[in-house]
């Protein structure tokens, strides 16, 4: 029984350059978020997705970052030009359809990304 | 105001004391709640889930909502080294999947 899946566990960028997390969710969920934890703070939402969709992204930079899932392969979280600030731990979380009172969201052990 | 506050400041007990964490939240369209366990560098884990206000009990965890003040607790009794960790509370509101976390509780606890 595999769990979410993300890798690489450690990324490092110099700024500039692109950083390309990747999440696996547990097999038979079809809905992906991505949160970030920055040092000293809580995880913060970043964006929703099922496969192909975006259906929310309220917590996303507006520039730079994107996500996609698309109907085959993992979830990939993008981040373009990294800056110092983008450094943080990147959580990839998935569950089944639309949370019912029952269903949650099972996290995976994160990306760390140090960007020099 | 920060939807969800969680006082961050370490926690260090005695290994068998009990553990009292909290969190309050202010907005009133929240009904699910969660804890999560969080070791040094891993992801969150899943502890407890309650949608309605109460006590909830788990083993050695007890889940407490308060859904008219706003107030979420979790208790561990006979706490033990292997508890020591970052303890996270999170919450949603209906038919909205993005959960919304406090920052986290340091526990350590002593043998």
């Amino acid at each position: 029984n595999a769990g979410v899946m993300q890798n690489p566990r450690h990324l490092v960028r110099r700024r500039g350059q692109e950083a390309r997390l990747r999440c696996s969710p547990v097999k038979g969920h079809s809905h992906v978020y991505w949160y970030r934890q920055l040092p000293e703070e809580g995880l913060k939402f970043m964006v929703y997705l099922q496969k192909e969709n975006i259906i929310d992204e309220s917590g996303m930079p507006k520039e730079r970052f994107s996500a996609e899932f698309p109907k085959e392969g993992p979830s990939i979280l993008r981040i373009q030009q990294v800056v110092r600030g983008d450094s943080a731990a990147y959580f990839c979380a998935s569950s089944h359809a639309q949370l019912s009172n029952t269903d949650t969201q099972y996290f995976g052990p994160g990306t760390r990304l140090t960007v020099l | 105001q920060k939807e969800v506050e969680q006082d961050p400041g370490p926690l260090s007990v005695p290994e068998g004391a009990i553990v009292s964490l909290n969190c309050t939240y202010s907005n009133s369209a929240f009904q699910y709640f969660m804890w999560y366990r969080q070791y040094s560098r891993k992801g969150p884990e899943l502890l407890m889930y309650t949608y309605s206000s109460g006590n909830k009990e788990d083993g050695r965890f007890t889940a407490q909502v308060d859904k008219s003040s706003k107030y979420i607790s979790l208790f561990i009794r006979d706490s033990q080294p292997s508890d020591s960790a970052t303890y996270l509370c999170a919450m949603r509101g209906r038919g909205n999947n993005r959960l919304a976390f406090g920052k986290g509780n340091q526990v350590v606890v002593i043998p």
